[in-house]
């Protein structure tokens, strides 16, 4: 069935520190694939998303290449600071369905000054 | 820009009342949405609507019902509250392309059954 794949639960890094989130993801088609990101006290707003296979997105420094090879989707940013602490969520739209997302279990980002 | 207003934002009763949720969107989105979001299981779909008086089950339905009473307004109801469905509940709006759909989200509403 379709499913969007998050193994790192928390993720705890110093300032300046390289990030890697994992995602993976599982339907048949060309989903468009999406991260999006919680601060506390506020709902999911849209970091970044990804249409066409191949293709990377990119935003406020962080950036997913869409690979279909693999079916992952994961994010990265070079140097992190203490405001991108944050919940971030990979998701997918269903092919045959763009309406519906599914989101994957999130994963808590802190990081320390 | 537009806002998603949710109203209560912590909602309060007892097991087995019936309690209701409010969403209201000024984007002039088409289509609306209600998320379940519990600690480390993420955002799961409870219902959308794609239009006024459209409804659509998503994978967390039972227990719930909706309705999509005009294009800006989309409420939830817990038909009787348990203590194990204490979450937050997010409600979102997004306008349908050919990229897919980026939502918009609620602040969220968080239920607290006594």
């Amino acid at each position: 069935g379709d499913s969007v794949i998050q193994m790192q639960g928390q993720v705890t890094l110093s300032e300046n520190d390289f990030l890697f989130i994992n995602c993976t993801y599982s339907t048949t088609g060309y989903p468009t694939l999406f991260w999006y990101v919680q601060y506390s006290g506020e709902g999911p707003q849209l970091l970044l998303q990804v249409t066409t296979a191949n293709n990377k997105g990119s935003s406020r420094g962080f950036e997913a290449t869409y690979d279909k090879g693999t079916t992952s989707f994961h994010l990265q940013k070079t140097s992190v600071q203490e405001i991108d602490s944050a919940v971030y969520y990979c998701a997918m739209s269903i092919t045959g369905n763009t309406r519906k997302l599914i989101f994957g279990l999130g994963t808590t980002l802190q990081v320390q000054p | 820009g537009g806002i998603i207003t949710q109203t209560p934002k912590f909602l309060i009763g007892q097991e087995g009342q019936k309690l209701t949720l409010k969403c209201q969107q000024n984007f002039n989105h088409d289509t609306m949405y209600w998320y379940r979001q519990d600690s480390g299981k993420g955002l799961r779909l409870i219902y959308y609507s794609i239009t006024e008086n459209d409804l659509q089950k998503g994978d967390l339905s039972e227990g719930y019902d909706a309705s999509r009473e005009k294009k800006s307004s989309f409420s939830l109801t817990v038909t009787s509250a348990q203590k194990n469905e204490m979450a937050v509940f997010l409600c979102a709006s997004s306008i349908a392309n050919r990229a897919g759909n980026t939502l918009y989200f609620g602040e969220g509403s968080r239920l607290i059954v006594v």
